[in-house]
Order: C-alpha cells, then sequence, then structure tokens
C-alpha cells in the first residue's frame, strides 16, 4: 500500500525557532507537495519538488529522492505560521493526477 | 489570476434537498478535482475532470453529482444528502499536458452541513 507518513503529529514552538516537519513515503515518486492549511479552510501550496531543495522566503524545503524523505524547514517562526501543514506526493505507478496525503502536522506557534 | 473560487462559503441543508456547488479558475487549467475533507483528516479525492471529461470517481455515491460546463467551471450537485455528508468541499485546478498534471491550486472551500 502506498503511503505517506508525517513526523510530528503535533508541534509546539516559541517564535523564532526552527521548526522542521518531516516526510517519508513508500515507492518511486513523480512529485512531493507541501501544503498549508490554516483553521477555516483553504489549502495554499507551499512547494512542489521533485528533487533538491527549494526556498520561498522563510521556507525551506529539501527532498532526497534515494532515502524517500523530504523536509519542510521554518526559520524564524511567527504566530502567522501556525496552521496545518500537510505533505502530498504523486507516486509514479498510479494515475498522474492523484496525490496521496500524509495525515497532516498541526504546527503553533506562540508568541 | 492564480485564483480558484469556490460559492457558496457555507451551506446548511435538509437531507431532502437540492443544491449545488460551485468553482471557477481562470488560469486555463484543464484538470479540476472534488475533494471532501472531514475534521482533522487530509482531504479525500472525490471526483477528476481532466479535458472537461470525468476521469476519477472514486466510488462516489450517486447523491453527489459532479458537472463540467467548460474548461473554468466545476460544479457539484448534491441531492439527499446524509449528516455524515457534512464536511468541507474543496475544489482544486491544475495544468495537464500531455498527461503530465502539474502542481494543484485550491480554493477556500464551502463548509457543508447537513442536518
Amino acid at each position: 500500500k502506498n503511503e505517506v507518513e508525517q513526523s510530528p503529529q503535533n508541534l509546539t514552538a516559541q517564535e523564532g525557532e526552527f521548526i522542521t516537519i518531516n516526510c517519508s513515503y513508500s515507492v518511486g515518486i513523480s512529485a512531493l507537495h507541501w501544503l498549508q492549511q490554516h483553521p477555516g479552510g483553504g489549502i495554499v501550496s507551499l512547494f512542489m519538488l521533485s528533487s533538491g531543495k527549494k526556498k520561498h522566503g522563510r521556507l525551506i524545503a529539501t527532498i532526497n529522492i534515494q532515502e524517500k524523505h523530504s523536509s519542510l524547514h521554518i526559520t524564524a517562526s511567527h504566530p502567522r505560521d501556525s496552521a496545518v501543514y500537510i505533505c502530498a506526493v504523486r507516486y509514479r505507478e498510479t494515475s498522474g493526477s492523484r496525490l496521496t496525503f500524509g495525515e497532516g502536522t498541526q504546527l503553533t506557534v506562540n508568541p | 489570476d492564480t485564483e480558484v473560487t469556490q460559492t457558496p462559503k457555507h451551506l446548511v441543508m435538509g437531507m431532502t434537498n437540492k443544491k449545488s456547488l460551485k468553482c471557477e479558475q481562470h488560469m486555463g487549467h484543464r484538470a479540476m478535482y472534488w475533494y471532501k475533507q472531514k475534521a482533522k483528516k487530509p482531504p479525500e479525492l472525490m471526483f477528476v475532470y481532466s479535458y472537461e471529461k470525468l476521469s476519477i470517481n472514486e466510488s462516489v455515491p450517486s447523491r453527489f453529482s459532479p458537472e463540467c460546463p467548460n474548461s473554468s467551471l466545476l460544479n457539484l450537485h448534491l441531492h439527499a444528502l446524509q449528516p455524515e455528508d457534512s464536511a468541507l468541499y474543496l475544489c482544486a485546478s491544475s495544468q495537464v499536458d500531455l498527461g503530465m498534471f502539474s502542481e494543484q491550486y485550491f480554493g477556500p472551500g464551502t463548509r457543508l452541513t447537513v442536518t
């Protein structure tokens, strides 16, 4: 069964701390997505990766294809970063339109 | 314009009502998706349209009926729903080229409550 595992499930940090959220998957993928969801609904796509590293502002996403592992880092965290972060992958063997989602990481950043 | 819009934001309906959810994008994307999301769970794929044709139906009950009238619009028609259908319904869209699907852009969702 193709699965996506995220850790930790819940994370509480103080403002300014460096945060890492991890994602592991089971077989070959064509792409990995990091998504952000604030309370009350909409999902924002943060990154789509197939190799290497991407940076946008205080957010950095890395992927290691050999180890089937990705990390999302937040530098100088802020209370507005409080949200659920979801890892989703597109497996090569399934339909290219289908994403397999992790269970999400609930991040709370306290002032 | 990188926005996917959904209406309404909130919907309360009885089990005998008929209602529709609407989704619109003007990014020229040719793939559009409906997801259902229960509290504290990841989204679950319901339907995928590719070039206005239904390409994936994840064994969704027939009380949910999708429609893609053109490349910018996606509807979800609801009839005779059950209370357990209460959830956040998310629409998304993506580019598709030669069978390759790109990054999905999500709408803000419709919060549906069935009474």
